[in-house]
């Protein structure tokens, strides 16, 4: 049974710098997610994919964040001009029914 | 906005013993979701509930969910070193939300 998998899974960069996180969801699997959790916190919503519209993405989705879908199957995140505060680990995760989402274990991008 | 909070924020206890971590929400609740985290790394989905009074299982824990109270509560009985983590609930901020928010979670830590 293949779970989620996103790549890499520890990411550290230089401020200014720009990075981009893959994300490879459960197959038959056609909504996607992207969450932002910081630590001590519960994750945030990022953006929501069904099948390869964007369908949904936060306030907290600055224009710095990218994200893709291309064929409706692995998705890529992509941050611009990284400043400290983007230091977080970034979760991935899939569904088929809305809200029984399967988490990737995530990237963890340090900005420093 | 919508909140979720958890109590207690954490929680250290002796193998065997049972625990309870509760979940209570500012507003309607449209469905409650518990995920377990280990430390720096990807969330695992446990249980859904959807209607008020339900109640399901998975090995040793238990979920309620209150609709009335707005709260869920999550239950472990005889508790074991595995069960070590971080419980977080989640819910749609509405019936027609595309992502879930989560609460700050609950430390668990089972001394063997």
């Amino acid at each position: 049974d293949t779970g989620v998998s996103q790549d890499p899974r520890h990411k550290i960069t230089k401020r200014g710098q720009n990075v981009t996180f893959r994300c490879d969801p459960i197959s038959e699997h056609n909504r996607l997610y992207w969450y932002r959790q910081t630590l001590g916190q519960g994750p945030e919503f990022l953006t929501y994919f069904q099948n390869e519209a964007q369908l949904e993405k936060s306030r907290l989705l600055s224009d710095r964040f990218s994200a893709e879908r291309p064929k409706g199957s692995f998705s890529t995140l992509e941050i611009q001009r990284t400043e400290q505060g983007d230091s977080a680990m970034y979760l991935c995760a899939s569904s088929l029914l809305v809200y029984e989402q399967y988490f990737g274990p995530g990237t963890r991008l340090t900005v420093t | 906005s919508q909140e979720l909070e958890q109590s207690p924020q954490s929680l250290i206890v002796q193998e065997g013993k049972n625990l309870t971590i509760n979940c209570t929400s500012s507003k309607t609740l449209y469905g409650l979701y518990w995920y377990k985290q280990k430390y720096g790394e990807g969330l695992i989905f446990l249980m859904m509930l959807q209607k008020g009074g339900e109640e399901k299982s998975h090995e040793k824990i238990t979920a309620k969910l209150d609709e009335k109270k707005q709260q869920s509560s999550l239950h472990i009985t005889a508790s074991q070193p595995s069960h070590a983590g971080i419980y977080l609930c989640g819910a749609a901020p509405d019936t027609g939300a595309n992502n879930l928010f989560f609460g700050t979670g609950t430390r668990l830590t089972v001394i063997p």
